[in-house]
């Protein structure tokens, strides 16, 4: 079982939807939990760090987290075709460690 | 300008040929960390760094070494590369692991 896992998709949705992106993860004591989005390219920039159970929103972006299911979810409202992209799920594990391990990542297409 | 700055961005060298890609942050961050990036695969770790003279493997840190010398430079160095390390790779910094990090542009490596 990978650490962290993602459906490598892609995801299409029609623009003005909102787009789910989901993140499993293996180690049931890790900590903190992000989002990074990276455009064909580029290099990854995060979108949303989350730390506890429940809901963070930041514009059109909320993510979600459920340690007891070790789940991390990402929603983007009202999806823009300037959304479309990778989007990374990353994972620090429990332990004073520095290690981040991240999914293989979403591919996102929004269409006009 | 913040920043995290990699050189060189492309690369090509033949097997067993020493190389080093530099990595410099001017944010003042305690953490750094390399990640290769292969298509399927997504971000993998190679070598993070806590702190100055503190470092330690990632996931995948056979065939690299790293040092950290000094807090803005963290370089990568492949003493003997081979083709599979052919890849994408990336630098970032953070003022700790938990915290949103910065990537690099990314270096290109082709080892033939």
């Amino acid at each position: 079982q990978k650490e962290v896992e993602q459906n490598s998709g892609p995801l299409s949705v029609p623009e003005g939807a909102i787009a789910s992106l989901n993140c499993t993860y293996s180690d049931r004591g890790s900590q903190s939990f992000f989002w990074y989005r990276q455009y064909s390219g580029k290099s990854p920039e995060l979108i949303m760090s989350i730390y506890s159970n429940g809901d963070k929103e930041d514009g059109r972006f909320t993510a979600q987290l459920n340690k007891a299911s070790q789940y991390v979810s990402l929603l983007i409202r009202d999806s823009q075709p300037s959304d479309s992209a990778t989007y990374l799920c990353a994972v620090n594990p429990s332990g004073n460690t520095g290690k981040l391990i991240f999914g293989q990542g979403t591919t996102l297409q929004v269409k006009p | 300008e913040a920043q995290v700055t990699q050189n060189p961005r492309y690369l090509i060298t033949v097997t067993g040929k020493k190389l080093t890609v530099t990595c410099s942050q001017n944010m003042n961050h305690e953490y750094m960390s390399w990640y290769r990036q292969d298509p399927g695969l997504g971000l993998r770790q190679i070598y993070y760094s806590m702190n100055v003279e503190v470092t330690d493997k990632g996931d995948v840190p056979e065939g690299y070494k790293v040092s950290r010398k000094e807090k803005r430079n963290f370089p990568l160095i492949l003493e003997s590369p081979s083709p599979n390390q052919t890849s994408l790779y990336f630098c970032a910094s953070s003022r700790q692991v938990q915290e949103t990090q910065y990537f690099g542009p990314g270096t290109r490596l082709l080892v033939l």
